[in-house]
């Protein structure tokens, strides 16, 4: 089975167009998020919901919107695509642990292109 | 601005040898710190955490972290081809990281 789950891998599309990106969980965890690789290789967080709630928003334009129904599903909504946004998108999560560090579980990926 | 620098290699070694990768991070307030290791084409998975000065050590793996210096590094003993990856260096305020450096790429040469 398939801890973290993103769909579709592949997402090729013009600009100016709006794609979504699908992630659900099955490891019952209570944090999930998305985080942005792009050409460079750095790999830097966008969104993080706990139990369907934002918690990080980092600096993001508002062309992302991230939803979540409920606590294991995190989708990922692109409005207006820009040449800028071609990257690879990963989902994760986490299970909250008062010790501490939260292990990420990441999917395997969206690379986006946008032409 | 929070910054991760990594050297981005290659680093070869041959098999059977210690890999040492070095992170250095600016954001002060990082409290934990977190290594992963990511295979070409593939998502980042955790190899090590560390939240105090000093080495943690796990299997063939060794986390040192000084946080006076803003510096962790990661050692792998007895090298082996299988860790030919890309190792990305994550500090995290709280629990959460926020940015991985850009990873440093191994070559095991066996």
């Amino acid at each position: 089975d398939t801890a973290v789950s993103q769909t579709p891998k592949y997402l090729v599309t013009q600009m100016g167009n709006d794609k979504s990106i699908k992630c659900e969980q099955n490891l019952g965890h209570d944090t999930m998020y998305w985080y942005k690789q792009d050409s460079k290789k750095f790999l830097k967080i966008m969104f993080s919901y706990n139990n369907k709630e934002l918690i990080i928003n980092e600096t993001v334009p508002n062309r992302f919107s991230p939803k979540s129904p409920d606590k294991a599903h995190l989708n990922l909504h692109i409005n207006s695509l820009e040449l800028g946004d071609s990257a690879v998108y990963f989902c994760a999560s986490s299970q909250d642990l008062d010790s501490g560090a939260e292990k990420l579980f990441f999917g395997s990926g969206t690379q986006l292109s946008v032409l | 601005q929070k910054e991760v620098e990594q050297n981005s290699g290659p680093l070869s070694v041959p098999e059977g040898a210690i890999a040492s990768l070095n992170c250095t991070y600016s954001d002060r307030v990082s409290q934990s710190f977190f290594w992963y290791r990511q295979y070409s084409g593939k998502s980042p998975e955790l190899i090590m955490s560390i939240y105090s000065n000093g080495d943690k050590e796990d299997g063939r793996f060794t986390a040192q972290l000084n946080k006076a210096s803003q510096y962790v590094s990661l050692l792998i003993r007895d090298s082996q081809p299988s860790d030919s990856a890309t190792y990305l260096c994550a500090p995290a305020v709280g629990n959460t990281p926020l940015v991985f450096g850009k990873g440093t790429r191994l070559s095991v040469i066996a």
